[in-house]
Order: C-alpha cells, then structure tokens, then sequence
C-alpha cells in the first residue's frame, strides 16, 4: 500500500517559477526522501531529510519536514525545462537498519514550459 | 561501474508465459532491492536482499515470482505463468548497509 500522498498530483509552471510540491504520510518515520523520475526511466535520489530535522537545502532544492503534521514539502527555485519530471516522496519507516523498505507515494508529475 | 543495470529493458511476452529478469548492482554495494511499479503509481516494495540472503519479501510477491541473489553480487527475478496483470516496470535498486539506494532504469514487462 502506499503511504504517500503527493499534491498536487500534476503541476504545469512557467521557467524561472519556484515549483512547490507537498507529501502527507500516515505513520512515525525514520526518515524521509525525494526522488525524481523521468518518463519511463528509473528513480533518482534527490534529498533525504530525517525525522529529527526541520529543513535542508541541496542545490535548487529545498526540503521540510513536519513530523506533527506528518508532511513534508519539496521547493524547486528558479525552475527549467530540465526539471520536468515526477516527483516521489518516499518514507522510511525502519529504525535503525537503514532504508531497506522505502514506500512511495503516487508522485507529483512537473512540467516546466519554456 | 556505471550504476545499477537492469536487462531487459523491455520485455513483451504472452500470458502464461515465464519471464526472468536481471539486476546488476552496484559492485560494493551489499543491499539489493526489487520493486514494482504500475502506471500513474508509485514504486511498490517488492523484496530485499543482505548479501545473497533473502531477509524480507511483501505480500505482493505470491508464489509466482521468485527472487534470487545466488552469490551476493547479481540478481534474477523470475515471474511464472505471467497474468496481465503483471504488466509493470520492475525496478531493482542497491545500497550499501546504511545509505540510500541507487536505482536502476527498471525493465518494463507487457503481458498480452
């Protein structure tokens, strides 16, 4: 089952636009991860963000996780063409032994016009 | 080492037919991992390996597929008496103990 629930679930923006995406999951997390797809290729890793963190910063990108809600948000500034993709949220629920069971939400399919 | 590699990278077989795929890990890496993935949804775990044994399997995985890792290094997920069902990507993944996985581009099975 999945425990994720991306929103919006598809976002069209305009280059140079900040694009926001949003996860809700449902249990206690060890940790939790962003991942981008592109179509019909395998996952790539972005950021990882644990549950005793409030934000972190790669990059373009920008992360924050809010244990009490059981949310976290991926912030994409300045965005290009390049960026268009799915985007995954994945949660971590295993204390411990590190991410050897990850689940996934539907995703967030971006698309940034030129 | 160029990253986990997946072959096929697609595969269209009949119904009822047997279908295997493989999963080249990264080479240090001693976690591998299989998930499946339908359209317009998230990858789903599969099963999990440490080294060549099997420690954790979901209840997706009935007893038409199989999942080996027979020396610690390369893996093969086979599916039987394939249903439509299983149309799907099929995704592999490797870690090291404690670090994120590296995926694969995932082999993409049509059952017709």
């Amino acid at each position: 089952s999945q425990q994720g629930e991306e929103d919006p679930q598809a976002l069209s923006i305009q280059e140079g636009e900040n694009a926001t995406m949003n996860c809700s999951y449902k249990t206690s997390i060890n940790n939790l991860q962003w991942y981008r797809q592109n179509s019909g290729r395998g996952l790539v890793h972005l950021i990882l963000i644990r549950s005793n963190e409030r934000e972190k910063h790669s990059g373009r990108l920008r992360v924050t996780l809010d244990t009490s809600k059981k949310s976290s948000s991926l912030l994409i500034t300045a965005s290009r063409a390049a960026d268009t993709a799915s985007y995954f949220c994945a949660t971590d629920a295993n204390s411990g032994a590190g991410s050897y069971q990850l689940t996934f939400g539907k995703g967030t399919k971006l698309s940034v016009i030129p | 080492d160029t990253g986990v590699s997946q072959n096929p990278r697609h595969k269209i077989t009949k119904r009822g037919q047997n279908v295997t795929f493989r999963c080249d890990p990264i080479s240090e890496h001693n976690r591998l991992y299989w998930y499946r993935q339908t359209l317009g949804q998230g990858p789903e775990f599969l099963t999990y390996f440490q080294n060549e044994a099997q420690l954790e399997k979901s209840r997706l995985l009935s007893d038409r597929f199989s999942a080996e890792r027979p020396k610690g290094s390369f893996s093969t997920l086979e599916i039987q008496r394939t249903e439509q069902g299983d149309s799907a990507m099929y995704l592999c993944a490797s870690s090291l103990s404690l670090g994120v996985p590296f995926f694969g581009q995932g082999t993409r099975l049509t059952v017709v």
